[in-house]
């Protein structure tokens, strides 16, 4: 099972709202990442978990809080957003005993839309 | 700094053709990993293949192959026979070992369209 499951796969919210996005994966992977996809542009980073703490924030706005509250799920709390902001945020995980080169596998994404 | 290259924006070719999609990359580090995605319009990136720095072998996968060459910095995949199914987003990525997490540097996409 290489299976990343990411929760809504569509999302429409207003800038004032809050919301949050879900990941799962059983596949025992002790790294987990939050991307971000525009149009026609490859994948950003915007964190990246290792052993269930954050160990890569590349200086993402505070408006996106992320929480790893086990080693299978991963969160991205979504609150005052832009809407710049809109765009697939992507979740993946790897393994970690293959040292860092191991490969990401990828969830399905979820298409947020900023109104 | 590590960098990924794509050149080739966008490539149509016509069903049952071969076509090779480039990447070069640019990094200083003697141990790094090159990879190849695939992102269908359901927005998945789907890993195709990962090589690290000591492995030159060239790989075959089915109607898939990868040519990784160090003398010139380059990871090329070659898609045989092409189908309908191969349209998509192909990204090459190459992962920085120095980071303390899997950091992945993607190239900007070459978008395949397959047209039967």
């Amino acid at each position: 099972d290489t299976e990343v499951t990411q929760t809504p796969k569509h999302l429409v919210m207003g800038m004032t709202n809050k919301k949050s996005l879900k990941c799962e994966q059983h596949m025992g992977h002790r790294a987990m990442y939050w991307y971000k996809q525009k149009a026609k542009k490859p994948p950003e980073l915007m964190f990246v978990y290792s052993y269930e703490k954050l160990s890569i924030n590349e200086s993402v706005p505070s408006r996106f809080s992320p929480e790893c509250p086990n080693s299978s799920l991963l969160n991205l709390h979504l609150h005052a957003l832009q809407p710049e902001d809109s765009a697939l945020y992507l979740c993946a995980s790897s393994r970690k005993d293959r040292g860092r080169g191991a490969e990401a596998f990828f969830g399905q994404g979820t298409r947020l839309t900023v109104v | 700094a590590q960098k990924v290259t794509q050149a080739q924006t966008e490539i149509s070719v016509v069903e049952k053709e071969d076509v090779t999609l480039d990447c070069v990359y640019e990094t200083r580090d003697t141990t790094y990993y090159l990879f190849w995605y695939k992102q269908p319009p359901s927005g998945e990136l789907v890993f195709l293949i990962r090589r690290n720095s000591f492995d030159e072998q060239n790989e075959i996968s089915g109607r898939y192959s990868w040519n990784f060459q160090k003398s010139t910095s380059s990871f090329n995949f070659t898609i045989t026979a092409s189908q309908v199914v191969d349209s998509a987003v192909y990204f090459c990525a190459l992962s920085d070992p120095s980071n303390t997490g899997n950091q992945f540097y993607f190239g900007t996409g070459t978008s395949l369209t397959v047209i039967p």
